[in-house]
């Protein structure tokens, strides 16, 4: 089947440590996005890449980094800079039409990551 | 920049009768693309419905679809027949130039 997984469902880490949270998507899609949601409210976007080895910052990059080395992995590090890391992240791709259009196409999500730090 | 405001935080309807969620936007651009998603317990995203701004006529999906005014800048969910299983967060979306902004969302109550 195809689709996106996110890994694990629930992650725990200590305050001061970096973590990083997995995506992988099977849908031959060349855009991809992390998003942040905190209780209660719309998502946030942290990063997208729309083609391989690029990828651009989103409202609220600060603390996260990205790589995309492959198409199908868009990798999300949350550093001990980010102030507040403790969010469910989502992670989402789409088909890209083309760098002054890829807007145009819907955004397919991941099962989401909840990130607990303490 | 581009904006999405769903005013409505929270709604409630009984099985079967019918809803409407609301959702203004704002963009600069002239072409662009306007989504539904629903974010049921399970957190997990799906799309509801999908608008083309160029496209006058307004979309449907089964019992969902949306009044677009394209001149007030507005997008609004319609639910028919509503079941139990729409119980969900209701996100509005708007897709101009390169970002997808989302609304604050709709938490929907679908009572037996």
């Amino acid at each position: 089947d195809g689709g996106i997984t996110q890994s694990p469902k629930y992650l725990f880490r200590k305050e001061g440590q970096n973590v990083t949270l997995s995506c992988e998507q099977n849908l031959n899609h060349d855009a991809m996005y992390w998003y942040r949601q905190d209780p209660g409210q719309g998502l946030r976007l942290i990063y997208y890449s729309q083609i391989v080895n690029d990828f651009q910052k989103g409202d609220i990059a600060e603390g996260y980094s990205v790589s995309r080395e492959k198409k199908e992995s868009f990798p999300l590090t949350v550093t001990s800079a980010q102030k507040n890391p403790t969010a469910f992240y989502l992670c989402a791709s789409s088909r890209n039409r083309g760098l002054s259009h890829f807007g145009s196409y819907e955004q397919y999500f991941g099962p989401g990551t909840r990130l607990t730090v303490t | 920049a581009q904006t999405v405001t769903q005013s409505q935080p929270e709604m409630s309807v009984q099985e079967a009768e019918t809803v409407t969620l609301s959702c203004t936007y704002d963009t600069s651009e002239n072409n662009y693309y306007l989504f539904w998603y629903k974010q049921p317990p399970s957190r997990q995203m799906i799309l509801v419905i999908r608008q083309e701004a160029y496209k006058q006529q307004n979309a449907t999906e089964n019992r969902f679809s949306v009044n677009f005014q394209k001149a007030a800048k507005s997008f609004s969910l319609k639910i028919s027949d509503s079941q139990l299983g729409d119980t969900a967060m209701y996100f509005c979306a708007l897709n101009a130039g390169n970002m997808l902004t989302f609304g604050g969302g709709t938490r929907l109550m679908v009572k037996p």
